[in-house]
């Protein structure tokens, strides 16, 4: 299983409050990904970075920012969060984009009341 | 966007039956990946097929690259309870994007 981590595993928290999310990797792999998972929607990308402070957005962007000071660190902030980012994130992480195979972590389930 | 429809999205079967699932997209893809997502676990790689008219097995699991680029399938064959689970199928489109497409999932259950 390729190493990557997801902390917290699981977050409640309420409408208008900050949010960190953060994906850990021990592969040195120079592309990570944050996807959300929503019931009949599959996984749908949020941003991705291709290097350290290298970061673009996804197809789901609004609402999310995102942050990579090393290599091994991808945050997903969410400034003021809202009851539709009520999800499960996933990080992902891929060597390179050629072959593009995605490893993906564990998850993080949100709930925002 | 470019978008997946991935069918069927549910399905039962009695344990030793064959499966079959498939992909289709209006757009050409350069690469086609199946995952399995267990409950509570992030989706797992099974195949990744990178040409045309590809096939590609990994155990009881034969995945297919279509000739136009624009559909793949994916067979399980002699089914077993721990196959139970969804299937995401994703591709890729290529010419400098990263980003992968996903279908919505088809989520099958094995009967014992």
């Amino acid at each position: 299983d390729a190493g990557i981590t997801q902390s917290p595993r699981h977050k409640v928290t309420e409408t208008g409050t900050p949010v960190t999310l953060r994906c850990h990797q021990t592969e040195n792999h120079r592309y990570m990904y944050w996807y959300r998972q929503d019931p009949g929607h599959g996984l749908r990308l949020i941003h991705y970075s291709y290097g350290v402070k290298d970061t673009d957005k996804g197809e789901v962007s609004d609402g999310y920012s995102v942050s990579r000071s090393k290599t091994e660190d991808f945050l997903l902030t969410l400034e003021s969060a809202t009851s539709s980012q009520t999800s499960v994130y996933f990080c992902a992480i891929s060597e390179s984009e050629v072959t593009d195979t995605q490893y993906f972590g564990p998850g993080t389930r949100l709930t925002v009341l | 966007g470019q978008q997946l429809n991935q069918s069927p999205q549910s399905m039962f079967i009695q344990e030793g039956e064959d499966v079959s699932m498939n992909c289709t997209s209006s757009s050409i893809f350069n690469t086609w990946l199946w995952y399995k997502q267990d409950p509570g676990e992030g989706p797992v790689l099974l195949i990744a097929l990178y040409k045309a008219g590809e096939l590609t097995s990994n155990g009881r699991l034969t995945a297919q690259f279509g000739i136009t680029r624009k559909d793949s399938f994916l067979n399980i064959s002699a089914s077993i309870p721990s196959d139970v689970g969804i299937y995401f199928c994703a591709g890729q489109s290529g010419a400098g994007s990263y980003q992968l497409t996903f279908g919505k999932g088809t989520k099958l259950s094995v009967i014992p």
